[in-house]
């Protein structure tokens, strides 16, 4: 059975940056596309990022291009989102999700429990 | 970018009912359409997949259908448990939107 734990989050100010980290168990990681998803408090979900297998290909929603770099270490079982330049609307629950799928997005089959990122002004 | 739309937003059902949810896309998907289920203080879980395959563990009183823009979640006898809300989620095109969710009340 797959299990994610997401980390890193946390507080920061306006325009401070963070990283997230998403360890993940079993042997699968490395041969399953991960996605980042976010809720803020109350709402309902949304797609930040989409990354290959291989770390090779990359898809963002548009409210983070540029802002927001998702990343994997596959030696270390560990999908990352390091967020930059980040705003008041970025306040929200983070899950990092699994797809069963390598190369192309198919679904989220296994999610994290979550880690809350809250940015002052 | 593809908008899903939901509806209702917000349903009170009594258990042993009949639920239907709808999701209907601003451009043809084809099944490229899951269905997640979100407890209060839990993470989304994956009720369906390609619009109507089941997914192991899910209790076989859900069920979806549809393709192109219109689809459907129906949950037949409905139980206590499933008070939560509903999402749908396309994965035919980046960005891979949600649509606004569903609330299920169980009076």
């Amino acid at each position: 059975q797959v299990q994610l734990v997401e980390s890193g989050g946390g507080v920061v100010q306006s325009g401070g940056s963070l990283r997230l980290s998403c360890a993940a168990s079993g042997s699968i990681f490395s041969s399953s596309g991960m996605h980042w998803v976010r809720q803020v408090p109350g709402k309902g979900l949304e797609w930040v990022a989409f990354i290959w297998y291989d770390g090779n290909n990359k898809k963002y929603a548009d409210f983070v291009k540029g802002r927001f770099t998702i990343s994997r270490d596959n030696s270390k079982n560990t999908l990352y989102l390091q967020m930059n330049s980040l705003r008041s609307e970025d306040t929200a629950v983070y899950y990092c999700a699994k797809d069963p799928c390598s190369s192309n997005i198919c679904y989220l089959d296994h999610w994290g429990q979550g880690t809350l990122v809250t940015v002052s002004s | 970018e593809i908008v899903l739309t939901q509806s209702p937003d917000f349903q009170s059902v009594t258990p042993k009912e009949k639920v239907t949810i709808t999701c209907r896309a601003s451009q043809n998907i084809g099944r490229s359409l899951q269905w997640y289920q979100q407890k209060p203080d839990q993470s989304p879980k994956l009720l369906i997949k390609y619009a109507s395959q089941s997914i192991s563990g899910v209790p076989s009183r859900f069920s979806g259908s549809g393709s192109g823009t219109d689809f459907t979640l129906t949950i037949n006898s409905l139980e206590a448990e499933d008070a939560a809300t509903y999402y749908c989620h396309q994965s035919s095109s980046s960005p891979y939107t949600f649509g606004q969710g569903t609330k299920l009340e169980i009076k």
